[in-house]
């Protein structure tokens, strides 16, 4: 199992650009979490999915930010019209359950996105 | 706003001392958790108490929880350069989404 895998690792973008995420979750789980963490700060939750649904997007902006996670593939977080405030480490975490039912259903994290908007 | 609060913000002690970090959370919750984070990297699971759970234990960590007071601490001993890392508690806000604190972050000096 190779685990939560997100790519690009790195990416920049100019300002007014387009940035795609994308995160593979482990085999077997089908629930997806999104989270944005500044230098020295916590984790900000932004979205949580499952497959075609999106279940609780309250951590996310109401304009250029949206997530999907489709039937096949990755889920995608993508920001329109970049800003420089849109710099962030962004992780991605998946589980097989919800997460707070008990024993066994951590989250995985991925290594994380490293946006740069110049 | 976020789920659990740690504190302190950051501790550094010496390489086998042992360390306590805490944590509050603001609502009832099914289980806490305790994760780790490297530097630049993607955060760990280390351990799961449930609500029904004073104390667990993994390895060379130890994890309380009082519900009473909403509070739970994460103990380190004989703590190891290897250690040195942020650690945040999670815990589920709502019924679905896993809310982290701002994290301890921890340096063991050799």
């Amino acid at each position: 199992n190779a685990g939560v895998m997100q790519n690009p690792r790195h990416l920049v973008r100019r300002r007014g650009q387009e940035a795609r995420l994308r995160c593979s979750p482990m085999k077997g789980h089908s629930h997806v979490y999104w989270y944005r963490q500044l230098p020295e700060e916590g984790l900000k939750f932004m979205v949580y999915l499952q497959k075609e649904n999106i279940i609780d997007e309250s951590g996310m902006p109401k304009e250029r930010f949206s997530a999907e996670f489709p039937k096949e593939g990755p889920s995608i977080l993508r920001i329109q019209q970049v800003v420089r405030g849109d710099s962030a480490a962004y992780f991605c975490a998946s589980s097989p359950l919800n997460t707070g039912t008990g024993v066994g259903t951590e989250a995985f994290f991925g290594q994380g996105t490293r946006l740069t908007v110049v | 706003s976020q789920q659990g609060e740690e504190d302190p913000q950051a501790l550094s002690i010496q390489e086998g001392e042992n360390a306590t970090m805490n944590c509050s959370y603001k609502t009832s919750i099914n289980n806490l958790q305790w994760y780790r984070q490297n530097s630049g990297r993607g955060l760990v699971h280390l351990i799961l108490i449930r609500s029904n759970e004073r104390e667990k234990h993994s390895g060379r960590l130890r994890v309380t929880l009082d519900t009473s007071k909403k509070s739970s601490s994460l103990l380190i001993t004989a703590s190891r350069a290897a250690d040195t890392a942020s650690y945040f508690c999670a815990s589920i806000q709502g019924a679905q989404k896993l809310v982290f604190g701002q994290g301890t972050r921890l340096t063991i000096n050799p």
